[in-house]
């Protein structure tokens, strides 16, 4: 079956530019996550949707982030007024439920490479 | 809340060897942890993960590693390195919500 998708793969933005990142979960997938892969690192969370609730936004490194869910499906990412510091790999993963059991598991997208110039 | 350490940033095995990379857990409790994988420009992809129901667990491309309480560890393991298994390997615990990725294992397989 089709996995997590996302869209674009690469995005290059000016300094100061508005940036919007698609994800498609897996079908049927309650739970999705954001998080951020700065280059050599690993992932950090960004944030957490249960259905179209955001139950967890404390790893949003500032209100320039922002995320949504709306149908509880498809999930945005939108940076505005990108710095260079945002320049990194944006991972999407979902999860059947995330609450319901201890050891569900992630499953990661391909990622969005954001590079800021 | 859980933390891992993975002691080594990076290993160097020729093909054909024994693969052996280490977790330590810091926990008071039974911790659901989990190891993954990353492949260069790939998504991340779960090799194993500790449920609590066998210490011992097998994972995908030959993948195991054990759950040891008294040392407060989940080493990674495979019998015989693949040049295919050169990526970031990640042990990842999960509190509440969240899953916390460290800075990895970086594995080299030497041809």
């Amino acid at each position: 079956g089709a996995g997590v998708s996302q869209s674009p793969r690469y995005k290059v933005a000016k300094r100061g530019q508005d940036v919007a990142l698609r994800c498609d979960p897996i079908s049927g997938h309650v739970s999705l996550f954001w998080y951020q892969q700065a280059l050599g690192q690993g992932p950090e969370f960004l944030t957490y949707f249960q259905n179209e609730a955001q139950l967890d936004k404390s790893g949003l490194p500032s209100d320039r982030f922002f995320a949504e869910r709306p149908e509880g499906s498809v999930s945005t990412l939108k940076i505005q007024r990108t710095q260079q510091e945002d320049s990194a790999v944006y991972l999407c993963a979902s999860s059947t439920d995330f609450l319901a059991g201890a050891y569900n598991e992630q499953f990661f997208g391909p990622g969005t490479r954001l590079t800021v110039l | 809340a859980q933390s891992v350490t993975q002691l080594d940033s990076h290993v160097s095995v020729s093909e054909g060897t024994p693969v052996l990379l280490r977790c330590n857990y810091s926990s008071s409790y039974s911790p659901s942890l989990f190891w993954y994988v990353q492949h260069p420009n790939k998504g991340l992809q779960l090799l194993l993960k500790y449920t609590s129901a066998a210490t011992l667990v097998k994972g995908i491309n030959g993948f195991e590693a054990e759950f040891k309480k008294s040392e407060t560890s989940f080493h990674l393991t495979k019998p015989s390195a693949h040049m295919s298994d050169a990526a970031e390997y990640f042990c990842v615990p999960r509190t509440g919500n969240q899953f916390y990725f460290g800075t990895g294992t970086s594995l080299t397989v030497i041809p």
